[in-house]
């Protein structure tokens, strides 16, 4: 059975504090994803990777910065937390075929990490 | 850019009626397109998908879709509503070629009434 999995389920942090967000998959998908999800805005994407130390950003990069040492992992790092990046965080990946994105595949997700920042 | 619209951001339907979401897209050239389905507290889960072929897609739990190019939409349906059914349900698209990742719409909320 394919797995994504994200650290914790619920986190609470401080504002100013440095938080990290961890996603690992096992099905060595060369892609992964950060989202957040907010009621009313859908899914916007933060960052992507197609490959180890590689990074891009998405829509919304503002805040975050990523870190993708091993092909399995894709960190999420907010360096100082603010009220407004409290939020569900959900990570994804898919394999690569071709040059970059396998477009016709399934992203598979994580069960999300509920983050609220205070 | 392409872009998504999923009309109404709740939709409530009685058990046993017929489920009937909206997606349309905004893309030159037709796209891959996907529903995916979110239950309380957890994450996305691939309902079906629409790449190439049949445009009639027939997905997991007795979903389908229809691939309408000359209406830019792939709404979904359900003959028959059931209340394990309620969850939130987002419509994506994905170019045929290039390096852009799903755009996913807002995604609506769908309740079942007892």
């Amino acid at each position: 059975d394919v797995k994504v999995t994200q650290s914790s389920r619920y986190l609470v942090k401080r504002t100013g504090e440095k938080v990290f967000l961890e996603c690992v998959q096992d099905m060595d998908h060369e892609n992964m994803f950060w989202y957040r999800q907010d009621p009313g805005l859908g899914l916007r994407l933060i960052y992507f990777s197609y490959d180890v130390k590689m990074k891009e950003k998405g829509d919304i990069p503002e805040g975050y910065s990523v870190s993708r040492e091993k092909k399995e992992r894709f960190s999420l790092i907010l360096e100082s937390a603010s009220t407004n990046q409290t939020s569900m965080y959900l990570c994804a990946s898919t394999r690569r075929q071709g040059w970059f994105m396998s477009l016709g595949d399934e992203q598979y997700f994580g069960p999300g990490t509920r983050l609220t920042v205070t | 850019a392409q872009s998504v619209t999923q009309l109404g951001s709740h939709v409530s339907v009685s058990e046993g009626a017929l489920v009937l979401l909206r997606c349309n897209y905004s893309s030159s050239v037709p796209p891959y397109l996907f529903w995916y389905v979110q239950y309380p507290n957890q994450g996305l889960q691939l309902l079906l998908k629409y790449t190439t072929g049949a445009t009639l897609v027939k997905g997991i739990n007795g979903f389908e879709a229809e691939f309408k190019k000359s209406e830019t939409s792939f709404h979904l349906t359900k003959p028959s509503a059931h209340m394990s059914d309620a969850a939130e349900y987002f419509c994506a698209v994905s170019p045929i070629s290039g390096n852009t990742p799903l755009v996913f719409g807002k995604g609506t909320r769908l309740s079942v009434i007892a």
